[in-house]
């Protein structure tokens, strides 16, 4: 069975501090793929970056980084320098070359404090 | 190019009213699928569609609940005699015809549907 862990289920932050989701998931496929969304108050579903098993490279983008680590089977993002724009729900998701749906974690709802 | 459309915004049934919750997917689209969102939790899968054909329906429940995607129109979601239960987020997601499932690229999610159950 497949599945994503996402501990923190809510932090807060001063703006302008870095912070780190963590995301931790399952699976026993060897094609699988991973993905952030971010859920702002508006509620709709922005995605984040989509990432394959075989890619461990980590990713930058702008102030948004993403560390994949399958000795650990994580998948963590990292926010620098962080802006209250960033407060919202972000979910971890998988899914795997088996499968057609996408796995949610719960979700860790991320507060900016100005 | 418009992005995956659903509506309405925002539905509110009684109990024991029928719910129709409509998604047109991104233009050249032929692969939807229905994601639940209850207050506080993450998304769970519903159902898969293809035009005319329900791919995998294992996240739906056993009763009540029905989805289509016709040749021609939008994908509906029906629920029939709502209850307060049913009050959640619904979400719509569309991928391209040849990419099956969201393994490909990222699965575009529409804005959502928001049902409030009286």
């Amino acid at each position: 069975a497949q599945k994503v862990t996402q501990a923190q289920t809510e932090i807060s932050v001063v703006e302008k501090e870095d912070v780190t989701l963590d995301c931790v998931y399952e699976t026993r496929d060897t094609t699988y793929y991973l993905f952030w969304y971010k859920q702002p108050p508006s509620g709709e579903l922005v995605f984040l970056i989509r990432r394959n098993s075989f890619d461990e490279q980590n990713e930058i983008s702008g102030r948004y980084s993403w560390n994949f680590q399958k000795s650990t089977s994580s998948f963590n993002f990292t926010i620098t320098a962080s802006q209250v724009v960033d407060s919202a729900v972000y979910f971890c998701a998988l899914t795997s070359n088996r499968d057609d749906k996408i796995i949610f974690g719960k979700g860790t709802r991320l507060h900016i404090l100005p | 190019n418009a992005g995956v459309m659903q509506n309405p915004r925002h539905l509110v049934r009684r109990r024991g009213q029928e719910a129709r919750l409509r998604c047109s997917p991104m233009k050249g689209h032929s692969h939807v699928y229905w994601y639940r969102q209850l207050p506080e939790e993450g998304l769970k899968f519903m159902v898969y569609l293809q035009k005319e054909n329900i791919i995998d329906e294992s996240g739906m429940p056993k009763e009540r609940f029905s989805a289509e995607f016709p040749k021609e129109g939008p994908s509906i979601l029906r629920i029939q005699q709502v209850v307060r239960g049913d009050s959640a987020a619904y979400f719509c997601a569309s991928s391209p015809p040849n990419q099956r499932g969201p393994r490909n690229e990222k699965l575009f999610f529409g804005s959502g549907t928001q049902l409030s159950v009286l």
